[in-house]
């Protein structure tokens, strides 16, 4: 059973609106969530993070939500750029101890931004 | 130099092969991991090393058998694959608590393909 869902496979957007990339979880022990990117060919790499003790984290043009009351996160991408094309992978992350530490990934959702 | 780096980046091997994935880590980080990631799947945890020693083994079946000699080198010993074993593997690196996975960093993975 999938503890972090993404379920938007794939989603286009125009240059220069905002993407909102969803992830909802199931598990209310996760305390921090990661959203990463991913281009072809390359690594998955960190784009930005939330601890559970806030609900905004802010980060340039990237703005992540935190929703813990329904178990959902989303990251806004304002402006988006033709560069942000890529897939989008949620993560979370239980508390200090055994497995529970290591992160949990999402299907990802692949972003296409349309000059 | 990238922060970790992983050889080869395309194999292709039969059922009867051996072969070994191999990953290196520049980052000075103490913990190692393997991931793998198959088509419409989520990553999926396979290994835990935090300082050489092997902390979390995800039910992996034993013809994927790893190797940690060092904190900055991690392997990844294949045999007898099956060709449902084809995926991207993804070697990462992070620096934290065992038991509490900060960000991760990534390699830019093997495409392996089991024939």
């Amino acid at each position: 059973d999938q503890q972090v869902k993404q379920n938007s496979p794939s989603l286009s957007v125009q240059e220069g609106r905002i993407s909102i990339l969803n992830c909802d979880y199931t598990n209310s022990m996760f305390d921090y969530f990661l959203w990463y990117k991913k281009y072809p060919a390359e690594g998955p790499t960190f784009l930005i993070s939330i601890s559970s003790i806030k609900d905004k984290n802010e980060d340039g043009r990237f703005t992540v939500f935190l929703n813990k009351s329904a178990k959902h996160l989303s990251l806004h991408i304002v402006p988006s750029q033709p560069g942000d094309s890529a897939v989008y992978f949620c993560a979370a992350r239980g508390p200090y101890g055994g497995s529970q530490g290591n992160l949990i990934f999402g299907k990802g959702t692949k972003l296409s931004v349309k000059p | 130099e990238t922060g970790v780096t992983q050889t080869p980046r395309h194999l292709v091997m039969g059922m009867t092969n051996k072969k070994s994935l191999k990953c290196e880590q520049h980052l000075g980080h103490n913990a190692m991991y393997w991931y793998k990631q198959s088509a419409k799947k989520p990553l999926e945890l396979m290994f835990v090393y935090s300082l050489e020693e092997r902390v979390e083994n995800n039910s992996v079946p034993s013809r994927f058998s790893p190797e940690c000699p060092n904190s900055s080198h991690l392997f990844l010993h294949l045999h007898t694959l099956q060709p449902e074993d084809s995926a991207l593997y993804l070697c990462a690196s992070s620096q934290g608590t065992v038991g509490l996975t900060e960000k991760l960093f990534f390699g830019s993975g093997t495409q392996l393909s089991v024939l």
